[in-house]
């Protein structure tokens, strides 16, 4: 079974700050695609950023940018500019071929005004 | 404007009983797919569907069934209701194309008493 790891359930930032949620995973694939997802407390799934491992360059949104370590099977989130809308649990998830997605226990991020 | 919706978002049903959550999407996604979502385990896969009369089980089917007759609707039947039941569910539907990112109804919160 594949394997997404989030090593930690809970962090804090505080507002304008910058803070970074870690990712691994495990596969035996070349080309696979990694994801972020942010849940509010509205529960809406949201999908923040996308990668391809074949894409050498880190994927960039707005304030959210990712450091894609293919080598080290590692995929943390970035957030610059904290913002308190930002509150919420993050869920790195991973596909290989086919459609089934792997999700992470999740991060719960706290920005604190 | 709808994208994915679920139906009921809240619902309290006793031991034993038979329920249907419902879903369904406007953007005539192929793929659809159930997961459960509970504390420290993240987003489980119940069932998924490749296109209507075609499904597949998830990491976690058992008692549980789905059917999947027009691409739109995907409901989901617990057939004779456990309290590990408990948990919220999310429907999701996904592209074929490009990453294959999914994209999450607002969830329904089922209690099992």
């Amino acid at each position: 079974a594949q394997t997404v790891t989030q090593s930690q359930p809970e962090m804090s930032v505080q507002e304008a700050e910058t803070v970074t949620l870690s990712c691994t995973y495990d596969t035996s694939e070349s080309n696979y695609y990694l994801f972020w997802y942010k849940q509010p407390p509205s529960r809406q799934m949201i999908l923040v950023i996308r990668q391809e491992a074949y894409k050498q360059q880190n994927a960039t949104e707005n304030r959210f940018s990712v450091n894609f370590q293919k080598a080290a099977k590692s995929f943390s989130l970035k957030i610059s500019d904290s913002q308190l809308g930002d509150t919420a649990m993050y869920f790195c998830a991973f596909r290989e071929t086919g459609n089934q997605f792997y999700f992470g226990t999740g991060t719960s991020l706290t920005v604190i005004p | 404007d709808a994208g994915i919706t679920q139906s009921p978002r809240y619902k309290i049903t006793e031991t034993g009983r038979q329920v249907t959550l419902m879903c369904h999407q406007t953007w005539s996604h192929s793929y659809m797919f159930w997961y459960r979502q509970d504390l420290g385990h993240g987003l489980r896969l119940i069932y998924y569907s490749a296109a209507a009369d075609i499904t597949d089980k998830g990491e976690v089917p058992d008692g549980y069934v789905v059917s999947r007759s027009k691409t739109e609707n995907f409901p989901l039947t617990l057939e004779s209701a456990t309290r590990s039941q408990t948990s919220v569910y999310f429907c999701a539907s996904g592209r074929v194309t490009g990453y294959h990112e999914q994209y999450f109804g607002p969830g329904t919160r089922l209690t099992v008493t």
